[in-house]
């Protein structure tokens, strides 16, 4: 198991195009959390997994942003109708549930022109 | 709600000088702190955390509650130091974390 992995790496797309970014925890952390890092900043928490029930969701920035975990183990973030103001880094990290420690992904980078 | 504030963006000391990172949270509650690290061209990764008190890479952390302060600090800083450093604190049931805007440390030869 090598970590946390997310595809793709980076994307560029066009203002209006839909995104969709997968995370990929590691394989027995049953927490999944997304977080967006703009330049400058600190990351900044969206949502969050336990196994595939998303318990928090009123950080994602807006209706645009949605996310799912299907079965419990990978994720998906998709944004609809990106703006540039979208641009960005995307995180995922995962934990196990007994524990506050997360591990990070090494991100999707977003540039919407 | 909470914050998490690192003052100093920037930070430049020499080799073998002590350091400090300078972390200040708000936080109504009982506080976990952490301190992440990120190295160029790597990923965020944990460097400790107040609850377990120990030191990583010559680096401690002491929370003091009543200065509301988690303070990283390294008594001679080596060149391999030089990273980007967030402060985070965990919280609510989803014990996610929020971060400082970093510290970005370079050690100088």
């Amino acid at each position: 198991d090598t970590g946390v992995s997310q595809n793709p790496r980076h994307k560029i797309t066009k203002r209006g195009q839909n995104v969709t970014f997968r995370c990929d925890p590691i394989s027995e952390h049953n927490r999944l959390y997304w977080y967006r890092q703009t330049l400058g900043q600190g990351p900044e928490f969206l949502t969050y997994f336990q196994n595939e029930a998303q318990l928090e969701k009123s950080r994602l920035l807006s209706d645009r942003f949605s996310a799912e975990r299907p079965k419990g183990s990978f994720s998906t973030l998709e944004i609809q109708r990106t703006e540039q103001g979208d641009s960005a880094m995307y995180l995922c990290a995962s934990s196990l549930a007994v524990t506050t420690e997360q591990y990070f992904g090494p991100g999707t980078r977003l540039t919407v022109t | 709600a909470q914050r998490v504030t690192q003052p100093e963006k920037l930070l430049s000391v020499f080799k073998g000088a002590p350091v400090e990172l300078k972390c200040n949270y708000s936080y109504s509650g009982s506080p976990e702190l952490f301190w992440y690290v990120q190295y160029s061209r790597q990923r965020l990764q944990l460097l400790l955390r107040h609850i377990s008190r120990e030191s990583i890479k010559g680096f401690t952390a002491d929370l003091n509650k009543g200065e509301t302060s988690f303070h990283l600090k390294k008594p001679f800083a080596q060149e391999e130091d030089s990273a980007m450093y967030y402060c985070a604190l965990s919280s609510g049931s989803a014990r996610q974390l929020t971060f400082g805007s970093g510290t970005q440390l370079t050690v100088l030869p």
